[in-house]
């Protein structure tokens, strides 16, 4: 059964330095890999979507990249600003759920100004 | 503006009460969904459908009950059945051409109270 995880649960880190936030998956039969963010009380926003064939996505100062063999994403958020703090999501689209996404708990960023 | 839009923001339910949370969307998206998220956790399926008039259970479908109408509608509704009611719920939809590979796309969800 596919499990996601993401670590750490929670990150605080000044404004203006790069940072990393890891997803790790445990079986690689996937169709793609979708970040999201969420600010308190609100939505998803999707912010990237990798696809199983991609090795990485960019929007603007974000980048994720994925390495389905070692189960594992990363989201890279370069020059972080205050505006970047809210509670950063993976989901994986497996192939043996009937296209579900799973979840994994996400990443609360902190970005102090 | 092409989205999705789930109604109320706040919702209350007493003991004992049914309540249905409305998911509309108008980006013609076949298939949709409802999550309920708590804190610390992933977001975990309750219903999905693919099509009109049809819809199938998620992870933690007991106590929840939906319709499929419409294209456009998926309501949710939380039965008394539901034993801890109070959460975030979360409708989502996306097109399911090519099965696996298209984006899913979230309303601003409902918060639901017992009170």
């Amino acid at each position: 059964k596919q499990e996601v995880t993401q670590i750490p649960a929670a990150l605080s880190v000044p404004e203006g330095e790069n940072l990393v936030l890891n997803c790790s998956f445990t079986d690689s039969a996937i169709y793609n890999l979708q970040w999201f963010r969420q600010d308190p009380g609100k939505g998803l926003t999707s912010l990237l979507l990798i696809q199983s064939s991609q090795r990485e996505q960019t929007s603007g100062r974000l980048n994720a990249s994925l390495d389905k063999s070692s189960g594992r994403s990363t989201l890279y958020i370069a020059a972080s600003q205050p505006g970047d703090s809210a509670t950063y999501l993976c989901a994986v689209r497996t192939m043996d759920s009937n296209y579900q996404l799973i979840w994994g708990a996400g990443t609360k960023l902190i970005i102090k100004p | 503006d092409g989205g999705i839009t789930q109604s109320p923001k706040y919702l209350f339910r007493k003991e004992g009460q049914n309540v249905t949370l409305s998911c509309e969307q108008n980006l013609n998206h076949d298939a949709m969904y409802w999550y309920r998220q708590d804190p610390g956790q992933g977001l975990r399926l309750i219903y999905y459908s693919q099509i009109v008039n049809d819809f199938q259970k998620g992870d933690i479908a007991e106590g929840y009950s939906v319709s499929r109408e419409k294209k456009e509608s998926f309501p949710l509704t939380v039965t008394s059945a539901q034993k801890n009611p109070t959460a975030f719920y979360l409708c989502a939809s996306r097109i399911t051409g090519n099965r696996g590979n298209t984006e899913a796309f979230f309303g601003q969800g409902t918060r639901l109270t017992v009170v």
